[in-house]
């Protein structure tokens, strides 16, 4: 069975604080993505990950993977209330290159 | 131009009304979703048309009808729909089935009542 497990689901932080979103996925797979939505909105690519030990970061959010253990993490260092969203991780498993998500993790960023 | 634009971005529509979504892009991109999500829940994928054939049907039921009449034009023929269809439908685009990058569309807020 195709699927991804995320944990948290639910995530309140105190701004300026760190924490990991972790992201597990059933098979093999070349690419991991990192999606955030927002409320009513559409989602936003954050990160492709494309390889094992692959590590991007973009201000204060860094998405690792490691294709072995079929885990990747999405690091928030420094909490600011902008990053309250939901985020959701995918991968790359159907039979036509769609999309498996994760059941999100609803992340909300307090004073 | 990485945009995928969607039409409309809201529907309210009775159950025995007869819609169309719309999505288009002009990336040359030759894959095309429409995924359905539901409050609080990850994307579903319903349909993937690779090369405007259909590829995948996600076992959705016939009052969604897809239409790929062009490699850029995706519409979504909505029928006898139920309350419990009410979700945002996203539509995305890659240049081919397994590419790199998918870009999704702002969505359209379908409500159904």
């Amino acid at each position: 069975e195709l699927k991804v497990e995320q944990n948290p689901l639910f995530l309140s932080m105190q701004e300026g604080k760190n924490y990991t979103i972790y992201c597990n996925y059933s098979t093999t797979s070349d690419r991991l993505y990192w999606y955030r939505q927002d409320p009513g909105k559409s989602l936003e690519s954050l990160f492709v990950l494309l390889s094992n030990g692959a590590v991007k970061q973009e201000g204060r959010l860094m998405a690792s993977l490691d294709t072995k253990a079929r885990l990747s993490t999405l690091h928030i260092t420094a909490a600011v209330h902008d990053l309250s969203a939901t985020y959701f991780c995918a991968f790359r498993g159907g039979s036509q290159g769609n999309l498996i998500f994760g059941k999100g993790t609803k992340l909300s960023v307090k004073p | 131009d990485t945009e995928v634009t969607q039409t409309p971005k809201h529907l309210v529509m009775g159950m025995t009304n007869k819609k169309s979504l719309k999505c288009e892009q002009h990336m040359g991109h030759r894959a095309m979703y429409w995924y359905k999500q539901k409050a609080k829940k990850p994307p579903e994928l319903m349909f993937v048309y690779s090369y405007e054939k259909l590829s995948i049907n996600e076992s959705v039921p016939s009052r969604f009808s897809p239409e790929c009449p062009n490699s850029s034009l995706l519409n979504l023929h909505l029928h006898a729909l139920q309350p419990e269809d009410s979700a945002l439908y996203l539509c995305a685009s890659s240049q081919g089935p397994f590419s790199y990058e998918q870009y999704f569309g702002p969505g359209t807020r379908l409500t159904v009542t």
